[in-house]
C-alpha cells in the first residue's frame, strides 16, 4: 500500500515563474492537507481539502496561492509568480474520512522542496 | 494559536529518559505527536483523544491533560534512533466533531549520543 505521494522533490524557479506541486494521497483517503515548513521553523498549516471541496484554506496567503482536489487526480498547490520567500518544502498529509466524533491520523508524503532564485 | 513546545531542545545519552510537553491556550479535541528527521517527512507517533483514548507507539508513552490543555511526550530508555525533532500538532473541535486542521508547535529537537 502506496504512503502519500508528492512530486516533484525538488523544484527550483525564477522569480515571477509558476510552481505547481502535486499530492497524491494514500489509497483509501479522501482528505488532503497542506502545510509549508521554513528552515528550522515548524509546519504551518495551509489549507485542507475534500475532493472537488476546500474546507479549510484560512493557513492560504490571500494571493497567488490556490489549492485543488479534483474528483480524478492528484491534489494540486499552485503557486503564481513565486517569490523568493517562497522558498520552503511543501509537505501534504493525508487521512481517511472523519468519523463523526473521532479524528484520524495524518500521514505526511516525503515534501516538496521550492527553491526560488 | 499555535502551542508551546518545551524544552526547546534536549541532548541524552542512549537509554536516558525524556518528557517534552505542548501547552495550548485553546480548547483541544486531540494531540498529535510526530517525529521529524532532517530533511525528511514527519512522522506519525501517537495521537491522544479528548475522553483519554490513545493510539501509540511501543516504545513511547504520552498523556493529555484536556483541563490543563497539556499534553506531553515520554521517551524512555532512549535509542540514537530517537534523534530528530518532535513536534505536537493540536486540533480543536466543538460539540464531539473534529475539524480536521492541525496546529503545530515549534518543535523540540533531542538529540541521543552513544
Amino acid at each position: 500500500n502506496a504512503g502519500v505521494m508528492q512530486n516533484p522533490r525538488h523544484l527550483v524557479r525564477r522569480r515571477g515563474q509558476e510552481a505547481r506541486l502535486r499530492c497524491s494521497p494514500m489509497k483509501g483517503h479522501s482528505h488532503v492537507y497542506w502545510y509549508r515548513q521554513l528552515p528550522e521553523e515548524g509546519l504551518k498549516f495551509m489549507v485542507y481539502l475534500q475532493k472537488e471541496n476546500i474546507i479549510d484554506e484560512s493557513g492560504m496567503p490571500k494571493e497567488r496561492f490556490s489549492a485543488e482536489f479534483p474528483k480524478e487526480g492528484p491534489s494540486i498547490l499552485r503557486i503564481q509568480q513565486v517569490v523568493r520567500g517562497d522558498s520552503a518544502a511543501y509537505f501534504c498529509a493525508s487521512s481517511p474520512p472523519l468519523a463523526s466524533g473521532r479524528q484520524e491520523t495524518q500521514y505526511f508524503g516525503p515534501g516538496t522542496r521550492l527553491l526560488v532564485l | 494559536q499555535q502551542p508551546v513546545q518545551s524544552p526547546q531542545a534536549v541532548i541524552l545519552r542512549e537509554g536516558e529518559d525524556a518528557v517534552i510537553n505542548c501547552s495550548s491556550s485553546k480548547a483541544l479535541y486531540s494531540v498529535h505527536w510526530y517525529r521529524q528527521k532532517h530533511g525528511e517527512a514527519p512522522v506519525f507517533l501517537m495521537i491522544l483523544l479528548k475522553g483519554g483514548e490513545q493510539k501509540g507507539h511501543d516504545k513511547i508513552s504520552a498523556s493529555f491533560n484536556e483541563k490543563k490543555q497539556q499534553s506531553s511526550l515520554y521517551l524512555t530508555a532512549s535509542q540514537l534512533s530517537y534523534s530528530g525533532t518532535y513536534f505536537c500538532g493540536t486540533e480543536r473541535g466543538a460539540g464531539g466533531t473534529s475539524y480536521g486542521k492541525l496546529t503545530f508547535g515549534q518543535g523540540t529537537i533531542l538529540t541521543v549520543h552513544p
